[in-house]
């Protein structure tokens, strides 16, 4: 089945500086790919998303960039902000699903140090 | 969050007891999931419903049980079937159940089973 991998698990900057989280996909059929920001005990909510006839996708200091071919895309945040700190998943829709059906990444911490 | 309500934020159960949690949504979605978060790992999909009085298992349904009775509305019972219940779950909705549709979270409930 469809199998997502996120890395680093844990991620620490400097405000001001950029971070990078990357994602790995096993399903060639998928087609859309969500990313989510988790601030601590509360739900997920949607930052960015990405479908696979387009290979970046930008809104303000948040891109992110799709390479079909390998099976991969990033998250790139630039600029960070202590408030940037959370946890962040990648997910990917399931392939053959016609339901939405999500998979999640395992989750990236990010600390950004004033 | 705005738009899903998951009652009670923390719950403590003795071992061996079933518990309900509460998942309501005033979003006028159709779809509604199920997630289970555990540390260290991503959103695991438990059941989800694309529609009233019909559901489907995700990947992790053993030892849970849901009802669709009403669209607002998408219950979630662990049972004492379930080996391991103490987690954090997520309940999420989405318009349609249909790929490139966002998926709104709740702010989650935390089980603790004792």
């Amino acid at each position: 089945g469809e199998n997502v991998e996120q890395h680093p698990s844990t991620l620490s900057v400097q405000e001001g500086d950029s971070a990078v989280i990357k994602c790995t996909y096993s399903d060639s059929a998928s087609n859309y790919f969500p990313w989510y920001k988790q601030e601590l005990g509360k739900g997920p909510q949607l930052i960015i998303d990405i479908r696979s006839n387009v290979g970046e996708k930008k809104d303000q200091r948040i891109a992110v960039t799709l390479n079909k071919t390998a099976k991969h895309f990033s998250l790139h945040i630039t600029e960070t902000q202590p408030e940037d700190s959370a946890v962040y998943f990648c997910a990917a829709v399931r392939g053959s699903s016609n339901t939405g059906k999500l998979i999640f990444g395992q989750g990236t911490t990010l600390q950004v140090k004033p | 969050d705005g738009g899903i309500t998951q009652s009670p934020k923390y719950l403590f159960r003795k071992e061996g007891q079933n518990v309900t949690l509460s998942c309501e949504q005033n979003l006028n979605h159709d779809a509604m999931y199920w997630y289970r978060q555990d540390p260290g790992q991503g959103l695991r999909l438990i059941y989800y419903s694309q529609i009233v009085n019909d559901f489907q298992k995700g990947d992790i349904a053993e030892g849970y049980s849901v009802s669709r009775e009403k669209k607002e509305s998408f219950p979630l019972t662990v049972t004492s079937a379930q080996k391991n219940p103490t987690a954090f779950y997520l309940c999420a909705t989405c318009r349609t159940g249909k790929p490139y549709n966002e998926q709104f979270f709740g702010p989650g409930t935390r089980l603790t089973v004792l």
